[in-house]
């Protein structure tokens, strides 16, 4: 079954800190992974995307990481700041065709306190 | 610039009561998507619309959800004689094209409580 699982479900930071999301998943067979910004009350806004012979992928603070031999990812948030404070959602599609047959995350809450 | 706008913004219902979402995708983006999404959860893929045409509506939980784009940008999702597990978020995306690695932009979502 095509699964995507995050950790940590939640995480608290202060402010300025460092943190680092995971991603597992069984999507097979694997087109792209994309890590999503959900702010409460909005809609999901897109951080990355990586196929599967891209590593690495950097956008301003946050960059992800993907293994695809692993299958895993990360994003890491880098000197966190209190607009960091959202739902981080890792999104995989299987599909090299399209893109409307997405394998959603939960998602990893992130306060960022002061 | 203008993104993806949806309205409205939140929609309280009486069971049974019928509703209509709208979703005012970007200009010139030719594909756009319908998600349903419960608190605590990711989106679930409804429906999907290439122009005016609804290539798959495999995500619809039933007949009374009904969705349509008849002029290939607005689209209106409607939900008939709704009922309580229908409260959730509505999401709209759309996105240039139909390939693989193109983004989608996200609207803010309608948020349906049906009472």
């Amino acid at each position: 079954k095509n699964q995507v699982e995050q950790s940590p479900q939640s995480l608290i930071i202060l402010e300025g800190k460092n943190c680092t999301l995971q991603c597992n998943y069984t999507v097979s067979p694997f087109s792209n992974l994309r890590w999503y910004k959900q702010d409460t009350g909005r809609g999901p806004v897109s951080l990355t995307i990586m196929t599967f012979s891209e590593n690495t992928k950097s956008n301003g603070r946050y960059t992800a990481t993907l293994d695809a031999d692993t299958k895993q990812s990360s994003l890491h948030i880098t000197a966190s700041q209190l607009s960091d404070s959202a739902s981080y959602i890792c999104v995989v599609s299987p599909n090299a065709g399209n893109n409307r047959k997405l394998i959603w995350g939960l998602g990893t809450s992130l306060a960022v306190n002061p | 610039g203008a993104g993806v706008s949806q309205s409205p913004r939140y929609k309280v219902a009486k069971r049974g009561q019928d509703v209509a979402l709208r979703c005012d995708p970007i200009s010139g983006h030719v594909s756009l998507f319908w998600y349903q999404q419960a608190l605590g959860q990711g989106p679930e893929f409804l429906t999907y619309f290439q122009n005016e045409a609804q290539l798959d509506k495999s995500g619809l939980p039933s007949d009374r959800f009904f969705a349509e784009r008849p002029e290939g940008s607005v689209s209106t999702l409607k939900i008939q004689r709704t009922q309580q597990e229908d409260s959730a978020v509505y999401l709209c995306a759309s996105s240039l094209v139909q390939r693989a690695y193109n983004e989608q932009f996200f609207g803010p979502g309608t948020r349906l409580t049906v009472l």
